[in-house]
């Protein structure tokens, strides 16, 4: 079965421009999160997408959005990229979404790495 | 201050060390707890989940202490393999779901 997929796996972008990054989660999965990890860091939760509505938000500004289709993929879109959004974003799956309190196992895809120039 | 901290090391131990990491989470509200590993410009894979009983999987052991906030990942025996960079994970379930990463603790098993 194939896991989690990422796509693009590299991306470069220039301050200003707007990113959208693709994630699909592992099937039968309907839990998708968003995270991203700077250099030398642990990955920064964004967003949670459960049954296309989003369940969980992190600290992170507007300029950030996501949505979920009905096949349960998921879009990150990035506007007005500036240079600190240069990371490592990572896409997760789970079966059911992580506010019911159980131990639900997080798959996490090989991740798009943004830079911005 | 961090929700969740850990010791960020490096850990330089060799083969057949024990070696002990520790995590702190600040919200009391947290209700499920983790280790995942990650090696070098990969994604994150579960190691373990951590109970509130404490958990052992081979050469692994992980314990909570709920009333300290304090959770910690103990690896007897090391093997070159072990080395990787070592992620605490809480979750907190309050109006929606959150799962708050550390910035890890890397180790390096030397032979």
């Amino acid at each position: 079965d194939a896991g989690v997929t990422q796509s693009p796996t590299h991306l470069i972008k220039t301050r200003g421009q707007h990113v959208t990054l693709r994630c699909s989660p592992i099937s039968g999965h309907k839990s998708v999160s968003w995270y991203q990890q700077v250099l030398g860091q642990g990955p920064q939760f964004i967003f949670q997408y459960y049954e296309k509505e989003e369940r969980g938000r992190g600290n992170f500004p507007d300029r950030f959005s996501a949505r979920q289709f009905p096949n349960y993929s998921s879009e990150l879109n990035v506007n007005a990229l500036l240079l600190g959004d240069s990371a490592l974003y990572l896409c997760a799956s789970s079966s059911p979404p992580m506010d019911r309190g159980d131990y639900n196992e997080q798959f996490f895809g090989p991740g798009t790495r943004l830079t911005v120039l | 201050r961090k929700e969740v901290e850990q010791d960020p090391g490096p850990f330089n131990v060799p083969e057949g060390a024990t070696v002990a990491f520790n995590c702190t989470y600040s919200n009391s509200a947290s209700q499920s707890f983790f280790w995942y590993r990650q090696d070098c410009r990969k994604e994150p894979k579960l190691l373990m989940s951590v109970y509130s009983s404490g958990n052992e999987d081979g050469r692994f052991t992980a314990q909570l202490n709920r009333a300290s906030q304090y959770i910690s990942l103990l690896i007897r025996d090391s093997k070159l393999s072990d080395s990787a960079t070592y992620l605490c994970v809480v979750n907190t379930y309050t109006n929606a779901g959150k799962s708050t990463f550390g910035d890890g603790t890397t180790l390096t098993v030397k032979p």
